[in-house]
């Protein structure tokens, strides 16, 4: 069974950091492309970020593009998000996602985790 | 960036009618669209890729359609575990500045 599972999130002042983490498991991590997506308190889903198979090729949305970086390590199944910077608008439950390579031009998302709540506040 | 429109923004219906969803694109992007249930506390859920093809274990029920600018989602005969957010993906730009949709909230 294909698992994900976020950890890392909490509270953090304005300008602050934190490193979101995505364990894998039940699948061949290598094999994908992974993203962050995420969803502000009321608001709909946004794309943050994705990263290919091998970590050589990684896209952010404009809005963090500088401050965030998204990485992986294959040999530990897991996915990552640093955020630096952080700001009262980058309040947000954090999903990792699974490129489900049928998509014709681009990534669409076959699984996801349960997500982890980042609170940007003073 | 390729900015995705959906209407209504909440859909009112009863368990056993059918419920159309609508998705706009402010630029054609071909058949490139994802649709997604999204329950409170539960991760999304793909059920519509490439416009019209229902990903693995979705019901007929089911179904999408469009291409270019305008796509929509059809319910058919709606049941109660279907009452949820719909979102829509485009996946077209590249490089990837994949966006979502508002969201449509579908409710009893």
């Amino acid at each position: 069974e294909v698992q994900l599972v976020e950890s890392g999130g909490g509270l953090v002042q304005p300008g602050g950091s934190l490193r979101l983490s995505c364990a894998a498991s039940g699948f061949t991590l290598s094999s994908y492309w992974m993203s962050w997506v995420r969803q502000a308190p009321g608001k709909g889903l946004e794309w943050v970020a994705n990263i290919k198979q091998d970590g050589s090729e990684k896209y952010y949305v404009d809005s963090v593009k500088g401050r965030f970086t998204i990485s992986r390590d294959n040999a530990k199944n897991s996915l990552y998000l640093q955020m630096n910077s952080l700001r009262a608008e980058d309040t947000a439950v954090y999903y990792c996602a699974r490129d489900a390579g049928i998509c014709s031009a681009g990534s669409c998302y076959d699984n996801w985790g349960q997500g982890s709540l980042v609170t940007v506040s003073s | 960036e390729i900015v995705m429109t959906q209407s209504p923004p909440t859909l009112s219906v009863s368990p056993g009618e059918r419920a159309t969803l609508s998705c706009r694109a402010s630029q054609s992007i071909s058949g490139n669209l994802a649709w997604y249930q999204h329950k409170p506390g539960q991760a999304p859920r793909l059920l519509i890729y490439d416009a019209s093809t229902r990903a693995t274990g979705i019901p007929a029920r089911f179904s999408g359609s469009g291409s270019g600018t305008e796509f929509t989602l059809t319910i058919s005969s709606l049941q109660s575990e279907d009452f949820a957010v719909y979102y829509c993906q485009q996946y077209n730009s590249w490089p990837p500045k994949y966006t979502f949709g508002q969201g449509t909230k579908l409710e009893i």
